[in-house]
């Protein structure tokens, strides 16, 4: 079965560091999310994307954060400078070309900053 | 604007016990609803989804959800409760008819099933 892969699984970094985090999505998936999900709570979107555009980036604190999806495929989610308020699990989804479609989540990334 | 309540942060019941864990939610237009699971360090695993039609729906693993438009719910429900359904349940709402798809989840409910 297909799956949204993610890496790293864990990342511990410094205040005011930079730091990347890489998403590939299903095979033939067009749309792309970007969540975060801080401990007790659910999910929050980051960013949309409708194959290499941004569709939706609104909660996305863009002092800060960046995202993209250069060839439509694989993303990349920074953070540059880390604050302590970014620890949290950042979630990548992806889904098929209806709206109601499911969307399929990767493993994670937990970040930890100190 | 769109949103998600899950009114009990846990829910404990006894190995082989029906369970509940409830939803409801509030978004203009039509809605469709998800519900997921997540284990520790884990990503969120699909159970079911409602579209239209019928209001009962089966998902993974035994478990169903009830559509109820005027009471704007939609419970998990599973008849028998397993240990290792434990874990943390997320509801979510997404509107069909607009092109911003991503889901609005609620807190989550921490289903606890004893031996």
């Amino acid at each position: 079965e297909a799956e949204v892969a993610q890496s790293p699984r864990y990342k511990i970094t410094e205040k005011s560091q930079a730091v990347a985090f890489w998403c590939d999505p299903i095979s033939g998936h067009a749309t792309l999310y970007w969540y975060r999900q801080i401990l007790g709570q659910g999910p929050e979107l980051l960013v949309q994307f409708q194959d290499e555009s941004v569709v939706d980036d609104s909660q996305l604190p863009k002092d800060r954060f960046s995202a993209e999806r250069l060839k439509g495929v694989d993303s990349t989610l920074k953070i540059q400078p880390a604050e302590l308020g970014d620890s949290a699990m950042y979630l990548c989804a992806s889904t098929g070309g209806e709206a109601t479609d499911t969307q399929y989540f990767g493993p994670g990334t937990r970040l930890t900053v100190l | 604007a769109q949103s998600v309540a899950q009114p009990e942060d846990q829910v404990n019941v006894a190995e082989g016990n029906p369970l509940t864990v409830k939803c409801t939610y509030s978004v203009s237009g039509n809605p469709y609803l998800f519900w997921y699971v997540q284990y520790p360090n884990r990503g969120l695993q699909f159970l079911l989804k409602y579209i239209t039609g019928d209001n009962l729906v089966k998902g993974s693993y035994g478990f169903e959800a009830e559509f109820n438009k005027s009471q704007t719910s939609f419970h998990l429900k599973k008849p028998s409760a397993l240990v290792s359904d434990s874990a943390l349940y997320f509801c979510a709402v997404g509107r069909k008819d607009t092109g911003r798809r991503a889901l609005t989840f609620g807190s989550g409910t921490r289903l606890q099933v004893q031996p």
